[in-house]
């Protein structure tokens, strides 16, 4: 069964400080993976997206790593702002099946405080 | 470019009545359509998806059921709500054949009293 596993399930912070969400995937045959932020609300936002053959990826503060051998991937948040206080999601799409159902993670709530 | 429009934004009901969510994207034809559900503080589940008009998939039997009229309009509906009903419902579209980005409506947030 196609399965997405995130840790911790919440997080606080202190505005400034880094941070890394992790996340554990068992989906297989893997095509990527993508990080969403969901703000309170609203709906979530395609942050960045690996594939098998990428170890790291950034776009701005926010920096994914993907280790395909062992199913890990991690996302890690340089210089937090008060506007990164949002729900994190890790979402993994299979290589093949149809419509291409991808499998979520149930999120790490992230919380920044001035 | 590509807009997925989703209303209303919140919605009060007594249990017992009937419900209807509508979706509709711009800018792209035959997309892949998706709706989810998020009870507070969980996850997304996945209700029901589609890959062309008048094709659904449910992935959880539950009170509610979906339709495709049209080719870019995607409506969720149920007969009688129960309270279990409750929760943020989000609209998703992407393109097909692929395992592509997903783009989601602003959400309607469902009270079912």
């Amino acid at each position: 069964k196609n399965q997405v596993e995130q840790s911790p399930q919440s997080l606080i912070i202190l505005e400034g400080k880094n941070c890394t969400l992790q996340c554990n995937y068992t989906v297989s045959p893997f095509s990527n993976l993508r990080w969403y932020k969901q703000d309170t609300g609203r709906g979530p936002v395609s942050l960045t997206i690996m594939t098998f053959s990428e170890n790291t990826k950034s776009n701005g503060r926010y920096t994914a790593t993907l280790d395909a051998d062992t199913k890990q991937s991690s996302l890690h948040i340089t210089a937090s702002q008060l506007s990164d206080s949002a729900s994190y999601i890790c979402v993994v799409s299979p290589a093949s099946g149809g419509s291409y159902i991808p499998t979520f993670g149930r999120g790490t709530s992230l919380i920044v405080h001035p | 470019s590509q807009t997925i429009h989703q209303w209303p934004a919140t919605l009060v009901q007594p249990v017992g009545s009937p419900l209807s969510l509508e979706c509709t994207v711009e800018g792209t034809s035959n997309p892949n359509l998706y709706w989810y559900r998020q009870a507070a503080g969980r996850g997304l589940q996945l209700l029901f998806y589609s890959v062309g008009i008048g094709q659904i998939s449910s992935e959880v039997p539950q009170n509610l059921s979906a339709s495709r009229p049209q080719d870019r309009q995607f409506i969720l509906s149920s007969k009688k709500l129960l309270l279990s009903d409750s929760g943020f419902y989000l609209c998703a579209w992407r393109l097909p054949g692929g395992a592509g980005k997903l783009f989601f409506g602003s959400g309607t947030q469902l009270s079912v009293l």
